[in-house]
């Protein structure tokens, strides 16, 4: 799986988007950018996936760049509630164990 | 629909005793895997199962057993507690370990503490 860069840490306004960059330069054709996040050590909560196009849900936005090496990933309006720590994932369909690597995230501070 | 479910959520143990975590998931989910949490190494992987009486290790097995008898339950065994096993559990199901792009749930935790 390939490995993937993210900023340690963010502040963002509450109501505004928040946009969390990640980069997976070295990805490959068949592996899954996911997104999951950690609110004060929750459970993983999985927000988002996608493989080359655009996706939405009803939490988030995901947007990966046309040659894949890197995504963003958007919190249309941002609430207190979504402070937590965000983790960009890549991962193929191969995997052996089905293991889940997460990095050291980003944590989003959103502020009142 | 309860997703993954664990239990205890918090559990006090004296070194050399035994329990269980229960894990359960109501998604006919094939894939059941087994984390463990410390401070400052990420989530490691313990065990896993692809299905009802299929299961394997992980990266940090040892000092635990798992079993798969159902489809739904995928409970993880403390044989002899030690104190190096004090920390947060997390069980995650998935639909399959192999399917392009399914997704990984996980449960809400299981703090032990080994004293």
């Amino acid at each position: 799986d390939a490995k993937t860069t993210q900023p340690p840490s963010m502040d963002c306004a509450e109501g505004r988007a928040a946009n969390l960059p990640c980069n997976h330069s070295t990805i490959s054709g068949n592996e899954y950018v996911y997104w999951y996040r950690q609110i004060h050590s929750q459970g993983p909560q999985y927000i988002i996936h996608g493989l080359k196009n655009n996706e939405t849900n009803e939490m988030a936005s995901l947007i990966i760049t046309e040659d894949r090496k890197s995504s963003t990933l958007i919190l249309p309006h941002a609430t207190l509630r979504d402070t937590a720590v965000y983790y960009c994932i890549v991962r193929g369909p191969s995997s052996n164990t089905g293991k889940l690597i997460f990095g050291q995230g980003t944590t989003l501070q959103v502020k009142p | 629909n309860a997703g993954v479910t664990q239990t205890p959520k918090f559990q006090v143990l004296k070194t050399g005793q035994s329990m269980t975590l229960q894990c359960a998931q109501d998604m006919n989910h094939e894939y059941m895997s087994w984390y463990r949490q410390d401070p400052g190494m990420g989530l490691r992987l313990i065990h896993y199962s692809v299905g009802a009486g299929i299961t394997d290790q992980g990266e940090v097995p040892n000092g635990y057993n798992v079993s798969r008898s159902t489809t739904e339950d995928f409970p993880l065994r403390l044989l002899s507690a030690a104190p190096s096993q004090t920390s947060v559990y997390f069980c995650a199901s998935s639909y399959s370990l192999t399917l392009s792009g399914n997704t990984i749930y996980f449960g809400e935790g299981s703090w032990l503490t080994v004293v």
